[in-house]
């Protein structure tokens, strides 16, 4: 089974500064998925950036990045000069192994929010 | 732009009544997901599919709750009958990704927020 662990029930961050969001995870499966998912206030749920566990870099996209530390188990999002819209909830997920395909395991979210 | 739609996007609805939320996957996706997200439990994975065929639906109440896939553009979420306990937003999801290749990302429609009175 895999859990993805977000320890931040929010988190503040003034207008163009960078921010960390942290995530943890725990599989035993050899061969695993990490991706983060930013949730507006409108409900929607946006894709932002995906880490395969056997990618030799860590993944980014525009302003957001993935801290992936494979031996501690993390895989931490870096917002890099946050704006206002930036805030939102934020969910790291898993992807698991069932019959080829993949099973995203959500963790509990962190509120970010961006301050002018 | 390809999207997944969900309807309705909101349903409110009395204690007893069946429900049933509909899901249209983007075109070509070959696994659908289920999720229930609520304040308390946060996002659940209730079932889902590949190739239309059903392949978890163990975080599913069995007894109230049915998922299906009649085709490959509509997947359905049944409730019947509905409680108070399953007021919450629904979302659907479809994806390519496998172990072997594809993109490994779920794309999420709006959801379904449902309030049962």
């Amino acid at each position: 089974a895999q859990k993805i662990t977000q320890t931040q029930p929010g988190m503040f961050v003034q207008e163009k500064e960078a921010v960390t969001l942290d995530c943890t995870y725990d599989t035993s499966d050899p061969s695993y998925g990490l991706f983060w998912y930013k949730q507006p206030s409108s409900g929607e749920m946006i894709f932002l950036i995906y880490q395969g566990s056997y990618d030799q870099q860590n993944a980014t996209e525009g302003r957001y990045s993935l801290n992936f530390q494979k031996a501690r188990k993390s895989a931490n999002l870096v917002i890099s000069a946050s704006q206002l819209g930036d805030s939102a909830m934020y969910f790291c997920a898993m992807r698991g192994v069932s019959g080829g395909s993949y099973i995203p395991t959500f963790g509990r979210g962190t509120s970010l929010i961006v301050h002018p | 732009d390809a999207r997944v739609t969900q309807t309705p996007r909101h349903k409110v609805t009395e204690m007893g009544q069946e429900v049933t939320m509909r899901c249209q996957p983007i075109l070509g996706h070959n696994t659908v997901f289920w999720y229930r997200q609520t304040m308390m439990q946060g996002l659940e994975l209730l079932a889902y599919f590949r190739n239309r065929a059903p392949l978890d639906d163990s975080g599913m109440p069995k007894d109230r709750f049915s998922a299906e896939m009649p085709d490959a553009t509509l997947a359905t979420l049944k409730i019947q009958p509905s409680e108070p306990r399953d007021s919450a937003v629904y979302f659907c999801a479809s994806g390519l990704g496998s172990i072997t290749g594809g993109d490994p990302e779920a794309f999420f429609g709006q959801g379904t927020r449902l309030t049962v009175v």
